[in-house]
């Protein structure tokens, strides 16, 4: 079936580095623009980053920028979250998301920003 | 950047009761928009997109409308599975995305 399965989130002192994974099945990934979205404990819905279908193009949230690099591997039905420099405000759920065609999410995978 | 303002942050309804939520953006955008919903504990799920169309599987009650900068997600008769929060969500080609900040939809 359609899905997306993140990986990679936990807990990180400030400052640290993590990289999250999420993996598409069930439709032809390479044909859409693929995001993440986040979600801090009890707040709202935040954009993060998308990727273009070809990889070609990536854009940021302004919070994120400079910090956080998305990527994907269209032979692997890949894409990436590089997040670096982490801040104890980039705790959330962290969502792999494609919201142009189908709205696929996955599950989330948490990441923690704590000393 | 482009800012969308949601409203209310917060609304008290009855079963039945028709309600309706407003998003205005900073500045004119294409119809490249939805409206989600989402529940405690899940994933938010899409109700509308190109501001207007009903995601296939949704029940017809819920409908979307506007254009430009102005954006309303209707509710036409309230139903218990309804409550949740709901977040508009503008995602325009080759710029920045953003989010709503969310309306609380709660029994009265």
């Amino acid at each position: 079936q359609v899905q997306l399965v993140e990986s990679g989130g936990g807990l990180v002192e400030p400052g640290g580095s993590l990289r999250l994974s999420c993996v598409g099945s069930g439709f032809t990934f390479s044909d859409y623009y693929m995001s993440w979205i986040r979600q801090a404990p009890g707040k709202g819905l935040e954009w993060v980053a998308y990727i273009t279908a070809s990889g070609s193009a990536t854009f940021y949230a302004d919070s994120v920028e400079g910090r956080f690099t998305i990527s994907r591997d269209n032979a692997k039905n890949s894409l990436f979250l590089q997040m670096n420099s982490l801040r104890v405000e980039d705790t959330a759920v962290y969502y792999c998301a494609e919201i142009f065609g189908l709205d696929i999410w996955g599950q989330g995978t948490m990441v923690a920003v704590s000393s | 950047d482009i800012q969308m303002t949601q409203s209310p942050s917060s609304v008290s309804a009855s079963v039945g009761d028709r309600v309706t939520i407003t998003c205005r953006a900073s500045q004119v955008i294409r119809n490249e928009f939805g409206w989600y919903q989402q529940k405690p504990g899940k994933v938010p799920k899409r109700l509308i997109h190109s501001a207007s169309s009903l995601q296939s599987g949704v029940p017809s009650r819920f409908s979307g409308s506007g254009s430009g900068t102005e954006f309303t997600l209707t509710i036409s008769s309230l139903q218990p599975e309804d409550f949740a929060t709901y977040y508009c969500l503008q995602h325009n080609n080759y710029l920045r995305w953003t989010f709503g900040q969310g309306t609380k939809l709660e029994i009265k």
